[in-house]
């Protein structure tokens, strides 16, 4: 079955700083990998994916991530962190046909930017 | 924008009442899917449509929940006889092809 760790629940950085979210992942074939951004009471705004290529993707708003297969992780970082980025950031992982398409996400880690 | 809408966007019902909710996903949508998301956690799936066939039920989803696409566009996503482990967050995601996941704004219900 697949699944999706996300070690920190909570992190809080300062404005200006970098940032690393972990995920490792479980997916019994090659994963469609996702980073999706949450906000109060909103839904979900994607805000990179990777699907196969080149293990480096960039997204949205700054963000990256990296899939290294060997350690089964898709960490997403930013290098310097905007107090708008405060929200509930959720890794998820799919596969890529029929049943399997759909996503399995981790419990999220809530970021906290401070002034 | 995702171009997915869900209406209402916050519903507040008595336990034991029926409560219904819409996803509009855009036309290149042929995949629908519905999460539930509680408090502290993230979304989990729940069911998914290719067309208007319904291909995958999750065990979240009991006999008192019931979801449709008529027609391959809209999907309604019926509760009967709510409880109140029912709150949650309920999120409709459409997608074309093989790609993303395109999340609506999502349906706050509260079961009191």
């Amino acid at each position: 079955a697949q699944s999706v760790t996300q070690p920190d629940i909570h992190i809080t950085v300062s404005e200006g700083a970098s940032l690393e979210l972990r995920c490792n992942y479980s997916y019994g074939a090659t994963p469609y990998l996702f980073w999706y951004v949450q906000s109060p009471g909103q839904g979900l705004q994607l805000l990179l994916k990777y699907f196969s290529g080149d293990t480096l993707v960039q997204g949205i708003k700054g963000f990256e991530a990296e899939f290294k297969r060997s350690q089964s992780s898709f960490n997403l970082r930013k290098p310097s962190v905007h107090w708008s980025d405060a929200a509930e950031y959720f890794c998820a992982v799919g596969g890529n046909t029929g049943t399997a398409s759909k996503l399995t996400f981790g419990t999220g880690t809530r970021l906290q930017v401070t002034l | 924008d995702t171009g997915v809408s869900q209406d209402p966007r916050h519903k507040i019902t008595k336990r034991g009442q029926n409560v219904t909710f819409r996803c509009d996903p855009i036309s290149e949508h042929n995949r629908l899917y519905w999460y539930r998301q509680t408090l502290g956690q993230g979304p989990e799936f729940l069911t998914y449509f290719q067309n208007e066939a319904q291909l995958e039920k999750s065990r979240l989803l009991s006999d008192r929940f019931s979801a449709e696409r008529p027609k391959g566009s809209f999907s309604t996503l019926e509760i009967q006889r709510t409880e109140q482990g029912d709150s949650a967050m309920y999120l409709c995601a459409g997608q074309g092809g093989k790609e993303t996941q395109y999340f609506g704004p999502g349906t706050r219900l509260l079961v009191l």
